[in-house]
């Protein structure tokens, strides 16, 4: 049971040019959720966050929109830079489904490459 | 600053023998949590602690033990590897796992590449 999904594995966009990572949730009872970049060797790092009573929060070139009733998000990246490659994973917070108490549930990630 | 350390960085097992990952966090954190990543399945919880002393199950727990003696520490046991338990290994923490502020970003650590022959 996918509750976060990416459903593109892979993503290449020219350096200055916008990036737009997208992730869809299934478990209404996700209530804050963030974005974490991977370099290849490293772990995990957190990018930026949203909780579910705003629509939209912005760090610098990066901004993240949540669409609540589409229960989709999506990672805006502008303009994208060469050191924006990476692997962007999507994770969302709450009560997971079957779990009965809160974690933090991860997609299966996206690999951006920024072409210069 | 260390944040979440983690060893070692690589290993490789036999099937059936055992190994002890170690993580730990210097940023005073309650919780500690361990994920395994493997190709095209993102990041799955195996296990994680909500403060010293306690552990508990996450999606992915069967061939995995933990402990949390210390609030520091948080360790992860195979007891008798097996190949399907070949995965990079990460270790995480942070102040909660709910509320605002940001208190529930998990930290991780740089991941321990294991190899079960």
């Amino acid at each position: 049971d996918q509750q976060v999904k990416q459903n593109s594995p892979s993503l290449s966009v020219q350096e200055g040019r916008i990036s737009i990572l997208n992730c869809d949730y299934t478990n209404s009872m996700f209530d804050y959720f963030l974005w974490y970049k991977k370099y290849p060797a490293e772990g995990p790092t957190f990018l930026i966050s949203i909780s579910s009573i705003k629509d939209k929060n912005e760090d610098g070139r990066f901004t993240v929109f949540l669409n609540k009733s589409a229960k989709h998000l999506s990672l805006h990246i502008v303009p994208s830079q060469p050191g924006d490659s990476a692997v962007y994973f999507c994770a969302a917070s709450g009560l997971r489904s079957g779990a009965g108490s809160y974690q933090l549930t991860f997609g299966k990630g996206t690999k951006l490459s920024v072409i210069p | 600053n260390a944040g979440v350390t983690q060893t070692p960085k690589f290993r490789v097992l036999k099937t059936g023998q055992s190994m002890t990952l170690l993580c730990a966090q210097d940023m005073n954190h309650e919780y500690m949590y361990w994920y395994r990543q493997d190709p095209g399945m993102g990041l799955r919880l195996i296990h994680y602690s909500v403060g010293e002393g306690t552990t508990a199950k996450g999606e992915v727990p069967d061939g995995y033990n933990v402990s949390r003696l210390k609030k520091q520490n948080f360790l992860l046991g195979l007891e008798s590897a097996a190949p399907s338990q070949t995965s990079v290994y990460f270790c995480a923490s942070s102040y909660s796992i709910r509320g605002p502020g940001g208190k529930n970003i998990q930290y991780f650590g740089a991941g321990t590449r294991l190899s079960v022959l």
